[in-house]
Order: structure tokens, then sequence, then C-alpha cells
């Protein structure tokens, strides 16, 4: 039973598209991220929820909404997709309040914008 | 805030031979201390992670970390490494008084046949 599952695995779209990501996690954890890859591996928090209030928004463009329905679920709208978006996407969750923030990652959403 | 530097991008190292792969931190504030292991293609799993107690924690493929306060790093080793270690590895801290993960730029581990 996957701990922090996230679709789609590979997303591939036209510049000016819009896409979402959606993530689950079934470890009852109260704090969500999301995380860009880039091609040299560096790891770029994006945003991070707690208990479905945003605390973490990192600069990022406008275009990358994150919505979190419940505390299990984050999920990533992007519009307006650049080439500059491609990248592999991941989902995390950890236990912050009175827990070590041990982060436990999805696969990842490797998104290419053509 | 915290932040970590992982001092080597990219480390060749012959199979079987020991590897090092170093990281140090910065922080006010007592810290939790994590190394992420990415094999190629996949997302990051923990390797090992220090929390308190005991300064050397062990993974169970074979590596080791210890946590050096005076020193503030924590170092990653291996004495014989396999073909199966080749990855990406992050080092990374969480300060107890805080709500984020700070990662280290990642090492690049080629373990040569």
């Amino acid at each position: 039973d996957t701990a922090v599952s996230q679709t789609p695995k590979y997303l591939v779209t036209q510049m000016g598209n819009d896409k979402s990501i959606k993530c689950e996690q079934n470890l009852g954890h109260d704090t969500m991220y999301w995380y860009k890859q880039d091609s040299k591996k560096f790891l770029k928090i994006m945003f991070s929820y707690n208990n479905k209030e945003l605390i973490i928004n990192e600069t990022v463009p406008n275009r990358f909404s994150p919505k979190s329905p419940d505390k299990a679920h984050l999920n990533l709208h992007i519009n307006s997709l650049e080439l500059g978006d491609s990248a592999v996407y991941f989902c995390a969750s950890s236990h912050v309040t009175g827990g070590t923030g041990e982060l436990f990652f999805g696969e990842g959403s490797r998104l290419t914008v053509l | 805030a915290q932040s970590v530097t992982q001092l080597d991008s990219q480390v060749p190292v012959f199979e079987e031979a020991p590897v090092e792969l170093r990281c140090n931190y910065s922080s006010s504030v007592s810290v939790y201390l994590f190394w992420y292991v990415q094999y190629p293609n996949q997302g990051l799993q923990l390797l090992l992670k220090y929390l308190s107690g005991s300064t050397l924690v062990e993974s169970i493929n074979g590596f080791e970390a210890e946590f050096n306060k005076s020193q503030t790093s924590f170092h990653l080793r291996k004495p014989s490494v396999h073909i199966s270690d080749t990855a990406e590895y992050f080092c990374a801290v969480f300060g107890r008084t805080g709500n984020q993960f700070y990662f280290g730029t990642g090492t690049s581990l080629t373990v040569i046949p």
C-alpha cells in the first residue's frame, strides 16, 4: 500500500497548456509539500501545507497554484506551461507537529513541456 | 534558519573501495539530520537519520553516518561500495523548532566496475 502516491507519473504537453498533478498520502501526516527537481538534481521546495493551511510559499510563479482539499491530499495546478517548467515534481509528507519532520516522498511526476 | 552544504557534487569510486560523502550544516537551533538516496529514475528514499542518542547511525545496506556537533558535520561513509550504490545522495536538516527541511545540492556517487 503506497504511502505517498502522485499521479500522473509522466506528463508531456505543449507550451501554454494547463496541467494538474495529484498527490495523496495515507500516513496520517499533518504536512504536505511540493518539490521541484531540475535537470541538475537540485531540489527546490515550492509549497508546504500544514493541516490544509499554506505555510510555505517560496518564490514560485503564480501560474503554479496548490490546493489542499483535506490533510491527505495536495494537488498542484500549473497554468500556461513554459519550457522552463520541465522538471520532476515530487510530493512529500511529514509529521511536523511533535514529530521529526522526516519526509516521505512520492515517486515523482516527470513533466516535459514541448 | 538552517543551511546544508554538500562539498562534492560528483564522487566516482571503484567497486569495493571505501567512500565518504561529506555534509556540513549550519543552524542556530538543534536539528535532526538525514541522508536520502535517489536511485536513477526513482523518488527519494530515507537512507538513515540522526535524531538523538548515539552519534553513529547505520543503514541496512552498510552505510553509516556520524553526527559531529563541534564540526557541524554529518558525513556518510561506506567501507566497500557496490555497483548498486550508484545514485544521488542528499543530506538534509530539519530544525527542531521549525517546519522546513533544508536539502543539500546532492552528491552523485558513481561506482565503477
